[in-house]
Order: C-alpha cells, then structure tokens, then sequence
C-alpha cells in the first residue's frame, strides 16, 4: 500500500518555464514533507521542506506547497534550467507507528523524471 | 568535511553470498537508515537505526540484517535469503532525536549478483 504516490513517472518542460510537479499522501500522520533531486548513480540531494504547519516554502527557485486537506504537495521549479533534468522524489515523515512510533523515518514516492529541454 | 559514506560504490558476488555493504557518517548523527532502489519503485525502506545499539525493520527487511556498535557505522548484510539483491542501495542519517529533519544520503553501493 503506497503512502505517498507520485502518479507522473515522467515530465518534460521547456527552458525558462515552470516545473510542476505533484505528490499525493494517504497517511494523515505525516507531518513533514520534503523533496530530494537525484542523478543516475548518485545519492539523492536534499532541496526543500515543508512543515504541516505552514502551506508554503521558497527557496530560490524552488517553491514546496502543502495542501493538507486534499493530501496532496507540489515543487514549483521557475524558471526551469537543463540542468534541472533529474528524478525528483517527494518524500514524508511524521509519528508512524508502524515503525514503532519513531519520527524520521522518510517514506519515499516513486519518483518523477523531470527532463528540461534547452 | 562532514558526510556520509558508502563502499564500495560496486559491487558483485556471486548468487549464495553473503555480502556486507559499509555506510560510515562523521555528520554526528543519531539516526542511520538503509533504503533500496530499484527501476520504477523509488526508495524502499530496509532498516533503520534511530540510536546506537538499536535498530528496527522497515518495509523489506526480508533477507538482510544490520548492526549499530557504533555511531557513525551502520553496515548491512545482504544474505543468501534475499530472493532479488541486485539492486542499487542507498544509505542516509539524519539527527534523530524524534525531529523531523532531512536526511543526507551516501552516493550509493550498486551490488550485482551472479
């Protein structure tokens, strides 16, 4: 049973436009959300949070929005660079007790493949 | 320079072995995890570790085991039970200490089994 979904394997956007990408949640608990980047045979880089209590989070070119009543999160990447192509992961974390209660421990969506064309 | 690391970066052995894959932290963290990554299923949670000497199974701990002696070692055993090893694995840390934080992630062992 997948807590957090990432139904878009792949996107595909122009230089200069915006990236959006989505994530959808199941489990209420979570609490904390975050996006990592990753390259082909390389470890996933953190980019952003967001913190239940807070619907919104800037960082640059990076935006992380939370709805909490439709479960649902987005990363916002404008203007959208190449060198942005990568797989892109939502991740979230909260007081889960089928890990025995312990926060921290992040569940990962699938991931989308963002592809920025020059 | 703080970070976390894994070795080696590849990895084969031939189908029966067991196989220990090192993840080694001097970020001074509390919490370690493995995930496993295969092709179109994103990172899968093994085992994870919030404290020393304490370790806890996640979503597919089925043929693997780990120890926690020490702080910054977290190693995972990839044993003869696992059906499918082949996969790329991820190890991470984070602070722990029931915060809710990032995780930073080592640059990953791909182990191939033959």
């Amino acid at each position: 049973d997948q807590q957090v979904k990432q139904n878009s394997p792949s996107l595909s956007v122009q230089e200069g436009r915006i990236s959006i990408l989505n994530c959808d949640y199941t489990n209420s608990m979570f609490d904390y959300f975050l996006w990592y980047k990753k390259y082909p045979a390389e470890g996933p880089t953190f980019l952003i949070s967001i913190s239940s209590i807070k619907d919104k989070n800037e960082d640059g070119r990076f935006t992380v929005f939370l709805n909490k009543s439709a479960k649902h999160l987005s990363l916002h990447i404008v203007p959208s660079q190449p060198g942005d192509s990568a797989v892109y992961f939502c991740a979230a974390s909260g007081f889960l007790m089928n890990y025995g209660g312990s926060q921290g421990n992040l569940i990962f969506g699938k991931g989308t493949k963002l592809s920025v064309k020059p | 320079d703080g970070g976390i690391t894994q070795s080696p970066k590849y990895l084969f052995r031939k189908e029966g072995q067991n196989v220990t894959l090192s993840c080694e932290q001097n970020l001074n963290h509390d919490a370690m995890y493995w995930y496993r990554q295969d092709p179109g299923q994103g990172l899968r949670l093994i085992y994870y570790s919030q404290i020393v000497n304490d370790f806890q199974k996640g979503d597919i701990a089925e043929g693997y085991s780990v120890s926690r002696e020490k702080k910054e070692s977290f190693p995972l055993t990839v044993t003869s039970a696992q059906k499918n090893p082949t996969a790329f694995y991820l190890c991470a840390s984070s602070i722990g200490q029931g915060r809710n934080t990032e995780a930073f992630f080592g640059q990953g062992t791909r182990l191939t089994v033959v």
